[in-house]
């Protein structure tokens, strides 16, 4: 069975910086694409990117709202992806969720299983 | 603004059957399938319905999802009270090049 865990959230000030990781145990990771997800208090999902595998060269998609600032990576050897978040804003504020495409699924939106989520609180 | 659009509440009474509506355009629901997801207060979102119209393992048959067009709807018929939570539409968006989610209908159950 897969699990996700997500760490790394915390309290920053605008204008810094974040690193957040996720750790997946089970099979496939290495051939698996990774995506991140949040969710601003109160509020719904929002896609913020993704990355895939090594065999379609680690290509990486953002969203608008994130490109230029976050970067997400990934650790094969480690079975573990990252987002590095860079120059944040208040409302960058959300949970953040790691997530992967769930068997059988033949669309990018389908995620499954998804892990705990880690907060990142943006705040002077 | 989310690109899709569902509306900010649903109701219903044990036993009833309701629908949430989630609408898009061309560049994804119309193009892509759609996916639905179930979040329960306090935790992270599950996978209730992919591929439009299939069910994970563990997913009672009383939930079912259907497309027309850039719509597509999530039926929960029998609804009972666990099924109170806020459900999410989502699909690929070949514009954007992303994935796109509904802004998410929160469901009472009466």
């Amino acid at each position: 069975e897969v699990e996700l865990v997500e760490s790394g959230g915390g309290l920053v000030q605008p204008g810094g910086s974040l690193i957040l990781s996720c750790v997946v145990s089970g099979p496939s990771f290495s051939a698996s694409a990774i995506h991140w997800v949040r969710q601003a208090p109160g509020k719904g999902l929002e896609w913020i990117g993704r990355i895939r595998s090594k065999g379609n060269n680690y290509a990486t998609v953002y969203a608008a709202s994130v490109r230029g600032r976050f970067t997400i990576s990934r650790d094969d050897s480690q079975n573990t992806a990252f987002v590095e978040m860079n120059s944040l804003k208040t409302e960058d504020t959300a949970m953040y969720y790691c997530t992967r495409p769930g068997r059988g699924c033949r669309t990018t939106s389908c995620f499954d299983p998804w892990g705990q989520g880690t907060l990142v609180t943006v705040s002077s | 603004q989310s690109v899709l659009t569902q509306p900010p509440s649903a109701s219903g009474t044990p036993g009833q059957r309701v629908a949430v509506s989630c609408s898009g355009t061309s560049s994804n629901i119309g193009s892509n399938s759609v996916t639905w997801y179930q979040q329960l207060p306090g935790t992270a979102p599950k996978l209730l319905i992919y591929n439009t119209v299939q069910r994970p393992s563990g997913v009672p048959d009383r939930f079912s999802g259907s497309n027309s067009g850039t719509s597509a709807s999530l039926a929960i018929s029998g609804l009972q009270s666990e099924d109170e939570a806020h459900y999410y539409c989502a699909a690929w968006d070949d514009s954007l090049n992303g994935v796109v989610f509904g802004g998410g209908t929160k469901l009472t159950v009466l």
